[in-house]
């Protein structure tokens, strides 16, 4: 298995620009989520889905949409990029046992 | 280079030595626990998990003690190694929420 692969690992946009991070596991993982990590505030929950076709909003979902059409994959669009969303950026898949695998980021920069 | 982590309490042990890294909770309907391990440059590892009904659970070096009452909990690393450093997280799932609320991460810095 792959477990949760991300890409691309980095990316540089402009304000106002859009884009998507792609997330997908291979393990057959009903649950899936995003979160971000800055520095001194560890990680925050986006938005998270619990199967395919249901997501819902985590702790700061503003300027962020998902979409979960397959098990497989998550990603996460930006509709218009702000310099607050530089970050990194972690996709998760979870277990029913509750245990979570995490991606390798995405280092984000928004200029 | 990583950037997350700048403004983390720190913890530096010599190798060898058992660590002690604590984290306090904040809601008590939580019912699950996790203590992950961040290396430079990648995702959370998952360590060890425990349950609410449970107050200490082993797991291979590692052990973590959950105290309801005060809403605490630790993780305990026997003879800690140098690639034991890293930042450790805890998080907390809420009863009923699907959600995992995690702490901001403590680094340990372990010295040959």
């Amino acid at each position: 298995n792959a477990g949760v692969t991300q890409t691309p690992k980095f990316q540089v946009l402009k304000t106002g620009q859009s884009m998507t991070l792609q997330c997908a596991q291979d393990m057959n993982h009903e649950y899936m989520s995003w979160y971000r990590q800055d520095p001194g505030m560890g990680l925050r929950l986006i938005h998270y889905s619990v199967g395919a076709g249901i997501t819902d909003q985590g702790e700061v979902p503003n300027g962020y949409n998902v979409s979960r059409s397959t098990t497989e994959d998550f990603p996460l669009r930006l509709l218009s990029a702000a310099p607050s969303q530089t970050s990194v950026y972690f996709c998760a898949s979870r277990t029913p046992g509750n245990e979570q695998f995490f991606g390798p980021g995405t280092r984000l920069t928004v200029l | 280079g990583e950037s997350v982590g700048l403004h983390l309490p720190t913890l530096s042990v010599q190798e060898g030595d058992n660590s002690i890294i604590n984290c306090a909770y904040s809601n008590s309907a939580s019912d699950y626990f996790i203590w992950y391990k961040q290396e430079s440059g990648k995702g959370p590892q998952f360590i060890i998990d425990i349950r609410s009904n449970m107050d200490k659970r082993q797991g291979q070096r590692v052990t973590v003690l959950l105290n309801k009452t005060v809403k605490h909990l630790s993780l305990q690393i026997a003879a800690t190694q140098p690639g034991d450093s890293a930042v450790y997280f805890c998080a907390e799932n809420i009863a009923g929420f699907q959600k995992l609320v995690f702490g901001t991460g403590t680094r340990l810095l372990v010295s040959p």
